[in-house]
C-alpha cells in the first residue's frame, strides 16, 4: 500500500496571507489527523477527522481548520498567517480513531511564513 | 492539560540496552500507548504500541505497569542507526470533553561507537 502523501511538501508565504495543506492517507483508513511540530513547542495535535467528522481538537485558535472529504482525503487551512505559524505541518492517518490505533505519518509539509 | 514528560536526551554506547520511561498521568481508558522515532526531517515513524503489561515485537518491547500512568520502551543492543528522537503518544483525557493526543517533548538518543 502506498503510504500517507502531503502535498505541497514546503511553502513559503507572508503575514496574513492563508495556506492550504493536503493529506491523502493510506488506503481504507478512516482517520487523518493533523500536528504542528516546532523546535520550541515539539509535536502539537491540531485535530483528528473520522469519517468526515472532526473528533478532537487541540489548543490552536480557530486559525486553524480543517476538513475531510469521503474519500479520506484531508486538508488543513491557516488563514491569517503569523510569523509564528512557520513549522512543520505533519498529517497521519489510522484504520480507526487516532488514540485506539496505530498512526502512520506523511513526510509533512514545511511552511515557513515570512 | 497533564503533560507527557519524558527525558529530553540519553546516550548509549553501541549494543548496550536502552529504557525510555515516559510519564502520563492521564491517559484516557480506552487509548494505547504508542512509540515513535523520528529522524531528522521525516515524519514519525511507528516503533511499538501497548495498552497494558508488556508487548515486544522484532524491535523493541513496551512495558505498562497496571495504572498505566507511564510506559518504558526498551531498545535492545542499540547501534549507530538507532540515534534518532524517540516520542511517546497518549490520549489525555483531563476530563470535561479535553481529549488531545498529546506527544511527549522527545528523547533525543545518541548512540556512541
Amino acid at each position: 500500500k502506498a503510504g500517507v502523501t502531503q502535498t505541497p511538501r514546503y511553502l513559503i508565504k507572508t503575514r496574513g496571507q492563508q495556506v492550504t495543506l493536503s493529506c491523502s492517507p493510506i488506503s481504507g483508513h478512516r482517520s487523518v489527523s493533523w500536528y504542528q511540530q516546532t523546535p520550541g513547542q515539539g509535536l502539537q495535535f491540531l485535530f483528528e477527522y473520522f469519517s468526515e467528522t472532526q473528533r478532537n481538537k487541540g489548543n490552536f485558535p480557530g486559525r486553524f481548520s480543517g476538513r475531510q472529504f469521503s474519500n479520506s482525503r484531508s486538508e488543513m487551512n491557516v488563514s491569517t498567517l503569523e510569523l509564528g505559524d512557520s513549522a512543520l505541518y505533519l498529517c497521519a492517518s489510522s484504520e480507526g480513531l487516532a488514540g485506539q490505533e496505530t498512526q502512520y505519518f506523511g513526510p509533512g509539509t514545511r511552511l515557513l511564513v515570512l | 492539560l497533564a503533560k507527557t514528560t519524558q527525558p529530553i536526551s540519553m546516550d548509549s554506547y553501541e549494543g548496550q540496552e536502552v529504557n525510555i520511561t515516559c510519564s502520563h498521568n492521564n491517559i484516557a481508558t480506552n487509548d494505547y500507548i504508542t512509540w515513535y522515532q523520528q529522524f531528522p526531517s521525516q515524519g514519525p515513524r511507528f516503533i511499538i504500541q501497548g495498552y497494558k503489561t508488556k508487548v515486544t515485537n522484532e524491535v523493541a518491547s513496551l512495558f505498562i505497569p497496571a495504572d498505566r500512568k507511564s510506559s518504558t520502551l526498551s531498545l535492545p543492543r542499540v547501534s549507530l542507526s538507532d540515534t534518532a528522537v524517540y516520542y511517546c503518544l497518549v490520549g489525555d483525557d483531563s476530563g470535561a470533553g479535553s481529549y488531545q493526543l498529546t506527544f511527549g517533548k522527545g528523547t533525543k538518543l545518541s548512540v556512541i561507537p
